[in-house]
């Protein structure tokens, strides 16, 4: 079984332009979850889709990210403009239904 | 606010037995897991307390109390593959999580 990845591994992008990550979950995985990881802080929830919709989008920082869920398939998250805060390691996870989340190999963005 | 501690390292040796703690304060709780990760690659699940009580799963043991808002991961038989960063994250509302700033286990021949 294929596990959740990620497109991109890292992305290295002047302050200003726009930036698109994508996720791909395990196949069947009806709930999918992008996290955060600033330099030297916590992994910080940002948003929770079941199935194509926004269960719970509470941790997104500010209105330049905008994220999607196709179909219920895969999932982007948009950053724009980006901005030198928006640096992290950004995870996407999915799960079935139970506590276990899956978690991707993560993008690594550096806004410059 | 929401918070949840654990030692930022911790050193240990082959074989061993390391113990790695983790005390939350959070608005919601549904239950603690625990996550390792390697050199920032994916987190992996280890562990999970939906009740007080020890869980065990091969080497790896987990430990919940709910009324201290505290639990532990115990690992066994350190090997040095162990090394890595260890999570604990409060399972919220949702199913969301919610982590702890990760703890560097360092296991030494």
């Amino acid at each position: 079984e294929a596990g959740v990845t990620q497109f991109p591994s890292h992305s290295v992008i002047e302050k200003g332009q726009t930036v698109t990550l994508r996720c791909d979950p395990i196949s069947g995985h009806d709930n999918l979850y992008w996290y955060r990881r600033v330099m030297g802080k916590e992994i910080k929830f940002l948003l929770h889709f079941v199935k194509e919709s926004k269960q719970d989008e509470s941790g997104m920082p500010n209105n330049r990210f905008l994220a999607e869920r196709t179909g219920g398939t895969y999932s982007t998250l948009k950053v724009q403009p980006a901005e030198l805060e928006d640096s992290g390691v950004y995870f996407c996870a999915s799960s079935p239904s139970s506590y276990e989340q899956y978690f991707g190999p993560g993008t690594r963005l550096t806004v410059t | 606010g929401q918070s949840l501690e654990q030692p930022s390292e911790v050193t240990a040796v082959e074989g061993a037995i390391v113990q790695i703690n983790c005390t939350y304060q959070t608005s919601g709780f549904y239950g603690l897991s625990w996550y390792q990760q390697h050199d920032g690659g994916a987190p992996t699940f280890l562990s999970y307390n939906g009740l007080d009580g020890l869980e065990e799963t091969g080497r790896f043991s987990s430990f919940l109390s709910r009324s201290d808002s505290y639990g532990y991961l115990l690992l066994q038989e350190l090997q040095m593959k162990d090394s890595a960063s260890y999570f604990c994250a409060v399972r919220d509302q949702g199913n969301k999580l919610i982590f702890g700033t990760g703890t560097l286990l360092a296991v030494q021949p």
